[in-house]
């Protein structure tokens, strides 16, 4: 069974550029949660789709960010415009719906210069 | 969500049981406390998840104290590849929205 996956692996971008990251949950799974880790913080929820609707998007930092789970499959996270402080690591992660084992993408790492 | 409090920073030597204990003061009655296991540029990954008392599965158990208010995580006979970051989290484990409130982790060294 295919994990979940996350493209791109790396993104370098200047500040005031969009940037559209890519989720693939497994196959199944409605639950999905978008995470992001920024240098020496922790991890901090952004939002969760189930299906796709968002079910929770009180982590989101504002308005540049637009998430959205098309046919309730795979989600993209768009930025725009990035800013500095959207530098980080972006992390997603599904689960079934019940489920408390969340499984986790290897990330995106997010530069904005 | 209740915040957890854990050691910065952990070394161990291969083949010796490694135990991080985690402290949860404000755990709530309905909270489960799970733990995950994060490599470097990896997801994290699941690793045990307990109510009260000991689990335990093929990677790990999970100790927790009749109080509730810490939890110790217990490796046995950790290898060089357990070398990673151990994150304790506690949360509700009813309804459908499940996000994880991450502190800092324990940053394990396990040396040759």
């Amino acid at each position: 069974e295919a994990g979940v996956t996350q493209f791109p692996s790396h993104s370098v971008i200047e500040k005031g550029q969009t940037v559209t990251l890519r989720c693939d949950p497994i196959s199944g799974h409605d639950n999905l949660y978008w995470y992001r880790r920024v240098m020496g913080k922790e991890i901090k929820f952004l939002l969760h789709f189930v299906k796709e609707s968002k079910q929770d998007e009180s982590g989101m930092p504002n308005n540049r960010f637009l998430a959205e789970r098309t046919g309730g499959t795979y989600s993209t996270l768009k930025v725009q415009p990035a800013e500095l402080e959207d530098s980080g690591v972006y992390f997603c992660a599904s689960s079934q719906v019940g489920d408390y084992e969340q499984y986790f993408g290897p990330g995106t790492r997010l530069t904005v210069t | 969500l209740a915040k957890t409090t854990q050691p910065i920073s952990m070394d161990s030597y291969e083949g010796q049981e490694v135990n991080i204990t985690c402290s949860h003061n404000n755990i709530a009655t309905n909270d489960y406390i799970t733990w995950y296991q994060q490599f470097p540029s990896q997801g994290p990954r699941f690793i045990i998840q307990g109510y009260k008392t000991k689990v335990t599965n093929e990677v790990a158990s999970l100790f927790i104290p009749a109080d509730r208010k810490s939890s110790t995580l217990s490796l046995p006979r950790v290898s060089l590849s357990d070398t990673a970051v151990y994150y304790c989290l506690v949360g509700a484990n009813a309804g459908n929205n499940r996000k994880l409130i991450w502190g800092l982790g324990t940053s394990l060294a396990v040396n040759p």
